[in-house]
């Protein structure tokens, strides 16, 4: 399955299938993306980051893919389970200053809601 | 794994009063953190950046005198919210980077306020 930018919030999906989340982020400024799973109560959760030097990273069951051309951000979450249900934020952060990135101030997207039906 | 713990997890005050919330690094230093609130069904939006050893910075449209932030040590940082009204019942929550540059940031498990 997959979501449609921040239009569509909601995706559901079959344990087992591919989960595709996508993400706009607002500033071309941006050098560093992170993607953040939040469960009901819980603070993020970090699952993974990519920075705006590469275009593609992987990790374990997901892939970010960066596109800086457009300021699309997406997250590939394969044979999704139950268990990966929740809200699925992406986050950009802005260099706080010249002379190099520093980490901190993060602009969060809107968050997609990730169902996965057993 | 660096890990940032908030205290309360979740708290309920009368309209009027104060409120604090700690925010702890428990294996790292942080210098900076940051202090995020969040409503329900929306996204996280920054409030403001606590530093040790100086003043807070605050985004536009957020109150300092009513959103106190004190960055007492390298390990702590607490918000105050103070003469709480019921619109600030929201869902309270701190991140902090760990120093080592290229990590992610860490966050707490957020503070639940409601003010009745």
């Amino acid at each position: 399955g997959e979501s449609v930018g921040l239009h569509l919030p909601t995706l559901s999906v079959q344990e087992g299938d591919n989960s595709i989340i996508n993400c706009a982020y607002s500033n071309s400024a941006s050098d560093y993306f992170i993607w953040y799973k939040q469960e009901s109560g819980k603070g993020p959760q970090f699952i993974i980051d990519i920075r705006s030097n590469m275009d593609k990273r992987q990790g374990q069951r997901v892939t970010v893919l960066l596109n800086k051309t457009v300021k699309h951000l997406s997250l590939q979450i394969a044979a999704t389970q139950p268990g990966d249900s929740a809200v699925y934020f992406c986050a950009e952060n802005l260099p706080l200053g010249a002379g190099g990135t520093s980490y901190g101030k993060l602009t969060f997207g809107q968050g997609t809601i990730l169902t996965v039906h057993p | 794994g660096a890990v940032v713990s908030q205290h309360p997890s979740w708290v309920i005050c009368k309209s009027g009063t104060s409120v604090k919330i700690e925010c702890r690094s428990l294996d790292f230093q942080a210098t900076t953190m940051f202090w995020y609130r969040q409503f329900p069904k929306q996204s996280l939006m920054l409030m403001a950046t606590s530093n040790e050893g100086s003043k807070a910075t605050y985004e536009q449209g957020v109150e300092k005198d009513k959103f106190l932030i004190n960055h007492a040590s390298l390990t702590l940082s607490t918000l105050t919210v103070t003469s709480a009204h019921p619109e600030d019942s929201s869902f309270y929550i701190c991140s902090a980077p760990d120093g080592f540059g290229n990590s992610p940031l860490h966050f707490g498990n957020g503070t639940r306020l409601t003010v009745t």
